[in-house]
């Protein structure tokens, strides 16, 4: 799977917008952008994908490059409970893959109150 | 909102002993997986599984991990012989094989493996 590169840390305050930037400048055409996140001592949870166009869902926003080389998670208003690692995930899609998932280091996200 | 079940939540086990994860997907997934995280590192897939057969694994899935789907609702992991270095989280996954062809996987809570 195409590899992407996220900060190891990023700190946000209480009911502040938190932007996570993911890059993936090998993306192929066919790769899918996803985002879970882990709360300690918890499974990895599903955040939001895309393709090509910004996605909404009632967790956060996906906001893709033009050219897909990077994209930026955003959570609109930071809680205490969004204080996770988040994983930016390249998913190959094509006929033959079962879609297992290559998590990196992701961004670990610190909320202040 | 329905959920992966996994149990038990800690297992403790000697080396050299084996052991069986279990999983519980939800109901009208496809497509099953197994993923560890030893401590402090990152999430290694482990096994994926898909009408009955194992789809795809990798590397550290050797000839002492296997998987069964023995009835219909359980999906489970088996370790033959233990080794110190198996212990870790063990997380179980589940996705629909309906709708658009991506969609995201639902992950378990996780069994915490520890081996004395």
């Amino acid at each position: 799977d195409a590899k992407t590169t996220q900060p190891n840390s990023m700190e946000s305050n209480e009911e502040e917008p938190v932007h996570l930037p993911c890059n993936h400048s090998t993306i192929s055409g066919t790769d899918y952008i996803h985002w879970y996140r882990q709360l300690p001592s918890q499974g990895p949870e599903y955040v939001i994908h895309g393709l090509t166009s910004n996605v909404n869902n009632r967790m956060a926003s996906l906001a893709i490059a033009e050219d897909r080389k990077s994209s930026t998670l955003i959570l609109h208003r930071a809680t205490l409970r969004d204080a996770a690692v988040y994983y930016c995930i390249l998913r190959v899609n094509y006929g033959g893959s079962q879609g297992n998932l290559i998590f990196g280091k992701g961004t670990k996200l610190s909320v202040k109150p | 909102e329905p959920e992966v079940t996994q149990t038990p939540s800690h297992q403790v086990t000697q080396m050299g002993q084996e052991v069986i994860l279990r999983c519980v997907p939800i109901s009208n997934h496809l497509y099953f997986y197994w993923y560890r995280q030893i401590l402090g590192q990152k999430v290694e897939f482990l096994v994926s599984f898909y009408n009955n057969e194992i789809s795809e694994k990798s590397e550290i899935f050797d000839d002492q991990f296997s998987v069964e789907r023995p009835d219909g609702s359980n999906f489970t992991l088996k370790i033959r012989s233990t080794k110190l270095e198996d212990s870790a989280m063990y997380f179980c996954a589940s996705r629909t094989g309906q709708g658009p062809r991506d969609q995201p996987q639902h992950f378990g809570d996780g069994t915490r493996l520890s081996i004395l």
